[in-house]
């Protein structure tokens, strides 16, 4: 069965790196996302992208934060100058199609930032 | 603003049991609720209620949807210790594209 993937399952940095986070989609799927859940709280949303740009985005996806897909099958998520609060799991996911009706999305397994 | 809210926050039964597990939501523009299964990593899609679906099952799962007060419920019937997990609920709603997540239900089955 297909399945979203993503790459490093975990990641340590330093305070103040750049760190990229790499998630492949389900490949027939047209609509691409990043959440993240701080240890112990909520999956929050943070960025949708269609058609190769932003479509909707959180107020914690601020100017530290960018999206790309690069190639035809891989969506990153990357954080410019990381802080300690960046420190959470980050998942991706997908769905094939967002109509009036419904928006099923399917998430990867996600990967643990650590930031020290 | 809206709002979605899972109870019990945790719940711990024997195998065999039978669980319910609560979601309310406050939304404009609603479009679909969804429960997901959270083992170690992924929420792993389980159903998708809409107006025109308001009942699922699936094996010992099912899940119903009442838009009039605003809620669903998804029974497990005949546990296992493998339906051990954080159950998350979320909902879509029209005019924005993101899931808006409940804290979750911690749900521990003991042998």
């Amino acid at each position: 069965e297909p399945e979203v993937t993503q790459t490093p399952s975990h990641q340590v940095t330093q305070m103040g790196q750049e760190v990229i986070l790499r998630c492949v989609p389900i490949s027939n799927h047209l609509y691409f996302y990043w959440y993240r859940q701080i240890l112990g709280q909520k999956v929050e949303f943070l960025v949708s992208f269609y058609n190769n740009e932003i479509s909707e985005k959180s107020e914690i996806f601020d100017d530290q934060f960018s999206v790309e897909r690069p190639d035809g099958s891989n969506f990153t998520l990357k954080i410019r100058s990381t802080k300690l609060e960046d420190s959470a799991m980050y998942f991706c996911a997908s769905s094939y199609h967002r109509d009036y009706s419904y928006n099923e999305q399917f998430f990867g397994p996600g990967t643990r930032l650590t930031v020290l | 603003e809206d709002k979605v809210v899972q109870s019990p926050l945790s719940l711990v039964v024997h195998e065999g049991d039978t669980v319910t597990l609560n979601c309310s939501y406050e939304v404009t523009n609603f479009r679909s609720l969804l429960w997901y299964k959270q083992e170690k990593k992924a929420p792993t899609f389980l159903f998708m209620l809409t107006s025109s679906g308001i009942e699922k099952k699936s094996g010992r799962l099912s899940s119903i949807l009442d838009k009039k007060e605003l809620f669903s419920i998804l029974n497990i019937t005949a546990t296992q210790t493998g339906d051990s997990a954080i159950y998350l609920c979320a909902v879509d709603f029209f005019g924005n594209e993101k899931l808006t997540f409940g804290t979750g239900t911690r749900l521990t089955i003991i042998p």
